[in-house]
């Protein structure tokens, strides 16, 4: 059975840093892209980052690049989005994602998400 | 970026209807489109994906069409508790990959 758990949410002062993680299990890790996908509560879902099966090729939306960094670490099943310079507007539920294939694809299986609040 | 509309907002309906749900894009994307489900609370799921491949374990009470620029999901025989939720589609043709603002079926 494919889990996705995320951990590293939290309340973080604008301009701070979190470094959310989600550790993966019930199937071979290296050998799918993965994919963060965020949502405000009570908003829709906007896709934020993807990353190949060997972490070679990294995608971000627009709303990100340049803060936030996607990384996989194969050994440990453990898929890492760095978050840095946060705003308020990066309120929102993050959803660690299982591709079916590479970076660019469809999401199969969703991890349960970890809130992340950006407030003074 | 590709733009992704889907219509209506919000859609009323009675347990045993077919419903239909519409999903555009700004530019062609082909057949590179999934749909998911998502319930208050909860996930999102994957429902379709290539605009029509139903993914295993879902009702074919579920269905998906088209291609280019325009797509479908047709839920028919709209069960309680399983169907009356929020459907997002989401093209992945090109990245940024994006999703469509969500159309939510509510009971009527």
């Amino acid at each position: 059975e494919v889990q996705l758990v995320e951990s590293g949410g939290g309340l973080v002062q604008p301009g701070g840093s979190l470094r959310l993680s989600c550790a993966a299990s019930g199937f071979t890790f290296s050998s799918y892209g993965m994919t963060w996908v965020r949502q405000v509560p009570g908003k829709g879902l906007e896709w934020v980052s993807a990353i190949s099966d060997y972490g070679t090729t990294t995608h971000y939306a627009d709303s990100v690049k340049g803060r936030f960094s996607i990384s996989r670490d194969n050994s440990k099943n453990t898929l890492s989005l760095q978050v840095d310079s946060l705003r308020v507007e990066d309120t929102a539920i993050y959803y660690c994602a299982k591709n079916r294939y590479g970076s660019g694809s469809y999401v199969d299986y969703w991890g349960q998400g970890t809130l992340v609040t950006v407030s003074a | 970026d590709i733009q992704m509309t889907q219509s209506p907002y919000t859609l009323s309906a009675s347990l045993g209807d077919r419903v239909t749900i519409t999903c555009r894009a700004s530019q062609s994307i082909g057949s590179w489109l999934a749909w998911y489900q998502q319930k208050p609370g909860k996930a999102p799921n994957l429902l379709i994906y290539k605009a029509s491949t139903l993914q295993s374990g879902v009702p074919s009470r579920f269905s998906g069409s088209g291609s280019g620029t325009e797509f479908t999901l047709t839920i028919s025989n709209l069960q309680p508790d399983d169907d009356f939720a929020t459907y997002y589609c989401q093209q992945y043709n090109n990245f940024p990959l994006t999703f469509g603002g969500g159309t939510r079926v509510e009971i009527k």
